[in-house]
């Protein structure tokens, strides 16, 4: 079964600090992946995605993810994290059928002065 | 062009009530998925709908049900309420044409059952 791990439910990164959150993912085929950010209250928006080719992708607001098909990882950066970053960071896998996502449970991003 | 919205934004019912809860997604957008959020369950698949035919659904039970119109707009209905349907429920769309597979999300509706 397809499933999505994020080992890390809470980080907390200085401001001005680099960043890295984990995402490891099982998928039997290639996987489509994505990163999307969730500010408290608010819906889904989409960070970057994968679906083929360059495995080093950029997205917006800064932020890029490498995808290591050897250590079936998709992890999510970014040189320098801005108070405004905080948020909850979900890693998900895809298609599972048609449109499905498979969801990781999410890493709250707590950002310090 | 719009984003997914999403109506109503919150919600409160009671136990036994059903609940319609509606998103009408990007302008041309074909495809509508909807989700469930909640503390302990994280997000899950509930189902999605093209071209008004549902083609995909998850692990729920039959009280939760959906539709889609003809211009792509999309309810979902849940009946019978029980506590545990508390959560915020999003939608997404996606189309052809927009990037194979690549949602957007509504800003969701925010559900309470007492």
């Amino acid at each position: 079964a397809q499933s999505v791990t994020q080992p890390d439910i809470h980080i907390t990164v200085s401001e001005g600090a680099s960043l890295e959150l984990r995402c490891n993912y099982s998928y039997g085929a290639t996987p489509y992946l994505f990163w999307y950010v969730q500010s408290p209250g608010q819906g889904l928006q989409l960070l970057l995605k994968y679906f083929s080719g360059d495995t080093l992708v950029q997205g917006i607001k800064g932020f890029e993810a490498e995808f290591k098909r050897s250590q079936s990882s998709f992890n999510l950066r970014k040189p320098s994290v801005h108070w405004s970053d905080a948020a909850e960071y979900f890693c998900a896998v895809g298609p599972t059928g048609f449109q499905k996502l498979v969801f990781g449970t999410g890493t709250r991003l707590l950002v310090s002065p | 062009k719009a984003g997914v919205t999403q109506t109503p934004r919150y919600l409160i019912k009671t136990r036994g009530q059903q609940v319609t809860l509606s998103c009408s997604p990007i302008s041309g957008h074909r495809s509508v998925s909807w989700y469930q959020q909640t503390p302990g369950q994280g997000l899950q698949f509930l189902f999605e709908y093209f071209s008004e035919t549902q083609r995909n659904k998850g692990n729920f039970p039959g009280r939760f049900s959906g539709r889609q119109f003809s211009n792509s707009r999309s309810e979902m209905n849940v009946s019978t309420l029980e506590l545990g349907d508390s959560a915020l429920y999003l939608c997404a769309s996606s189309g052809e044409g927009q990037g194979l597979e690549t949602q957007y999300f509504g800003p969701g509706t925010r559900l309470l059952v007492l």
